[in-house]
């Protein structure tokens, strides 16, 4: 069983959609809960941390629940420049990361 | 520039010739990891290093071989390179901030090595 899973897509939003990624983990000593999102094979950089309580950076939301063991990124009011692919990633107190596959977004004009 | 650098960023090799990839950072990071990212299996922890001359497998790290001198360096050793182990491989550092566990906190990675083993 993976680590993480995510639903691959792709998603394909007009723009100025609001899209929605969910994310499920399997261990439940999980410590920390990132996005990061990879352009075209390129490195993937870190979009935003998830913590606890939910946070939002400008567009972009992030939720954990912990209970049911998954995380979830909303983006609002897509633009062209979210194309991109998004990784959750988990980490243990055992200090590894573990990436899910990624779930796949283009914004169409 | 605070980087992550790797080398060579494309490689095509014959099965069995020993190789090394580079990996440098400029940010006196602690922790070094390597990834390898193939489709539909997304990234995969190599091995990683919490500092010098500390080194764990992470989930995949039948094949290779890392090493851990210098707190800025941390090559990836192929001794005997087999087409399976053909994928985008990424070097990532991290660091530890006050009052935040190095798992805590946001990877830096560098710009990735296309390999192939023919």
């Amino acid at each position: 069983r993976k680590e993480v899973e995510q639903d691959p897509g792709p998603f394909n939003v007009p723009e100025g959609a609001t899209v929605a990624f969910n994310c499920t983990y399997s261990n439940s000593a999980s410590q920390s809960f990132f996005w990061y999102r990879q352009d075209c094979r390129k490195e993937p950089k870190l979009l935003m941390s998830v913590y606890s309580s939910g946070n939002e950076d400008g567009r972009f939301t992030a939720q954990l629940n912990r209970a049911s063991q998954y995380i979830s990124l909303l983006i609002r009011d897509s633009k062209l420049s979210d194309s991109a692919t998004y990784l959750c990633v988990v980490t243990y107190t055992g200090n590894q990361f573990y990436f899910g596959t990624g779930t796949s977004l283009t914004v169409i004009p | 520039e605070a980087q992550v650098t790797q080398n060579p960023r494309y490689l095509i090799t014959v099965t069995g010739k020993k190789l090394t990839v580079t990996c440098s950072q400029n940010m006196n990071h602690e922790y070094m990891s390597w990834y390898r990212q193939d489709p539909g299996l997304g990234l995969r922890q190599i091995y990683y290093s919490m500092n010098v001359e500390v080194t764990d497998k992470g989930d995949v790290p039948e094949g290779y071989k890392v090493s851990r001198k210098e707190k800025r360096n941390f090559p990836l050793i192929l001794e005997s390179p087999s087409p399976n182990q053909t994928s985008l491989y990424f070097c990532a550092s991290s660091s530890r901030t006050s009052g935040r566990a190095i798992v805590d906190n946001e990877q830096f990675f560098g710009p990735g090595t296309r390999l192939t083993v023919l």
